[in-house]
């Protein structure tokens, strides 16, 4: 079975730019997790979905972060304008019904 | 809300011997599922381990096992045998179980970076 999928794998940017990073949850999964990992702040989680609708964004960091869940098998994190300080590793990860939490392998995001 | 806690922030251990990496938790929930995490230097988060709060038995995957004592708030983790590409940061987490479909998240723990050496 595919896990979660994650793209792009690297970006780098200028600040400014608009980014925008894409999940594939796995088939079957009602559960979508968005983290953030930096060397400052550890794990962090920004928000997470469940049947599409979003339960908890209290992690989300300002208004220039959103995320989306249009159905069950895509969801996107958009950060307009991006910040140097939004440099992190962002993973994406689903789980069927509060079961285990499966990872994607991190989108690296470099804002210059 | 709940805690995480590892106390280690390093460890390392030789080739084929066999180390413990600790954590503590706080929570008030009685059912809920811990986990160990291991990210090589990849960065790729991958699942090592699963014990659920309401099993007594501690759980076991080959060469890793953990040491769940729910009444302590403990649940460390046992690698025996260590091999080069058990190097990685080691993440404890909780998570709540729910019933219903409202989902779940985790709390991680700081980490501790495991150096298995030759």
């Amino acid at each position: 079975d595919a896990g979660v999928i994650q793209s792009p794998r690297h970006e780098v940017t200028e600040m400014g730019q608009e980014v925008t990073l894409r999940c594939k949850p796995i088939s079957g999964h009602n559960s979508l997790f968005w983290y953030r990992q930096t060397m400052m702040r550890g794990l962090e989680l920004l928000i997470y979905f469940n049947n599409n609708v979003p339960i908890d964004d209290s992690g989300m960091p300002e208004d220039r972060f959103s995320a989306k869940m249009p159905n069950a098998s895509f969801s996107t994190l958009k950060i307009q304008p991006s910040e140097p300080r939004d440099s992190a590793v962002y993973f994406c990860a689903s789980s069927r019904s509060g079961n285990t939490i499966y990872f994607g392998e991190g989108s690296w995001l470099t804002v210059v | 809300a709940q805690t995480v806690t590892q106390s280690q922030p390093e460890m390392s251990v030789q080739e084929a011997e066999t180390v413990t990496l600790s954590c503590t938790y706080d929570t008030s929930e009685n059912n809920y599922y811990l986990f160990w995490y291991k990210q090589p230097p990849s960065r790729q988060m991958i699942l090592v381990i699963r014990q659920e709060a309401y099993k007594q038995q501690n759980a076991t995957e080959n060469r890793f096992s953990v040491n769940f004592q729910k009444a302590a708030k403990s649940f460390s983790l046992k690698i025996s045998d260590s091999q080069l590409g058990d190097t990685a940061m080691y993440f404890c987490a909780f998570m709540k179980r729910v019933w219903e479909t409202s989902g779940s998240r985790l709390t991680f723990g700081e980490g501790t970076q495991l150096t298995v050496n030759p």
